[in-house]
Parts: structure tokens; sequence; C-alpha cells
């Protein structure tokens, strides 16, 4: 059984264009985050929700909006899509978002490799 | 300074080896860590919490140091199937969740 599946696994896009990615998460957690990989394997937060709540927002453009319709689904939509967006993105999930190493413990999807040309 | 910094890598050994890593941080508000594997082209998987007090989990020993603020991957008798990139991550704790994440180490483990 999949604990956190995203679509599409492979995202190939030319510039301007707008794209979705859905991410679920089966696990029960409450808790929900996208991260972005570049290409020097830097792993970097962008969102996160709590329970469909956003919570973080890390100063990313406004190109990308976050959506949580239940508690279970996180979907990340991107505008008007640029070169320097290309990039794997994660989706995770916890059990929840205070301090405590269980509850931090995040569970990461298989990726969206998003190529712009 | 990186607020989570870990030793550059790679690390080429041999099997059997004993191989450690270690990956500092900067906010003496840390709260949780973890220590992930990312393999080639593959989401990254919890190997471990590190606790306070220190964790094991078979070949594996994690510690926690705070007052000099790292912590550190042990890998005992290494195997083939250990090659992969090793990411440090540190909860500040009351910032939704998010995990800094240290840039990894690429560990190759050769026959």
């Amino acid at each position: 059984d999949t604990a956190v599946s995203q679509t599409p696994k492979y995202l190939v896009t030319q510039m301007g264009n707008d794209k979705s990615i859905k991410c679920e998460q089966n696990l029960g957690h409450d808790t929900m985050y996208w991260y972005k990989q570049d290409s020097k394997k830097f792993l970097k937060i962008m969102f996160s929700y709590n329970n469909k709540e956003l919570i973080i927002n890390e100063t990313v453009p406004n190109r990308f909006s976050p959506k949580s319709p239940d508690k279970a689904h996180l979907n990340l939509h991107i505008n008007s899509l640029e070169l320097g967006d290309s990039a794997v993105y994660f989706c995770a999930s916890s059990q929840g978002w205070t301090s405590g190493s269980i509850y931090n413990e995040q569970f990461f999807g298989p990726g969206t490799r998003l190529t712009v040309l | 300074r990186k607020e989570v910094e870990q030793d550059p890598g790679p690390f080429n050994v041999p099997e059997g080896a004993t191989v450690a890593f270690n990956c500092t941080y900067s906010n003496s508000a840390s709260q949780s860590f973890f220590w992930y594997r990312q393999d080639c082209r593959k989401e990254p998987k919890l190997l471990m919490s590190v606790y306070s007090s220190g964790n094991e989990d078979g070949r594996f020993t994690a510690q926690l140091n705070r007052a000099s603020q790292y912590i550190s991957l042990l890998i005992r008798d290494s195997k083939l199937s250990d090659s992969a990139t090793y990411l440090c991550a540190v909860n500040i704790g009351n910032q939704g969740g998010k995990l800094i994440f240290g840039q990894g180490t690429e560990l190759s483990v050769k026959p």
C-alpha cells in the first residue's frame, strides 16, 4: 500500500504554462508538506498544511498556490511556469507539526520531476 | 553559515567498513533531529530519528550533542546496499513542522 502518493511522476511542459501536482496520503496524518529539490539536490520546504489550513508559506512566489481539500490531500498549482521551476517536487506528511520527534517524522512521496522547456 | 551543514563527501568505503557522518546545526532552538536516506532519483526515506540519549537500529547508531550542536550517524559493517545519499534534517519547533535539510553526504560502498 502506498503511504504518500503523487501524480504525475514526470511533467514536461513549456514556459508560461500552468500545471498541477496532486498528493494523497493514507497514513491518517494531520500535516502535509511540499518540498522542492533543485538540481544541486538541496531539499527545501515550500508549504505546510495542518488539517487543511496553511501554516507555512516559505516565501514562495505567488505563482505557486497550494490547496488542501481535506487533510489527506494537498495539491500544488503552478502558474506561468519558468525555467527555474524545473526541479523535483516532493510531498510529505507527518502526524502533526508541534515539537516532538514522532510527530515530526515526515514521510515522503515518490516525487514529481518537473521539467520546464 | 548554513542552518544545517553536513560533511561534503563523497565517502568511498570498502564493504565491511565503519563510516561516520556528522551534521551541524546553527539554531540552538532546534528540537527534533532526523537522518534520511535518499537513493538516486528516489524520495528521501526516514532512516531514524535522533534522540537525546542516542539510539541504535541494527548497524546504525545516531547521536545528538546539543552542547556542540551536531548530530552524527555511524554505520557499522557497511553493505553495498548502504550506498546512497544521507541527509540530516532538523526541526526548529513551532515553525509549522518544517524540516531544514543538510545538503546531503554521498556514500559509496565498494566490494
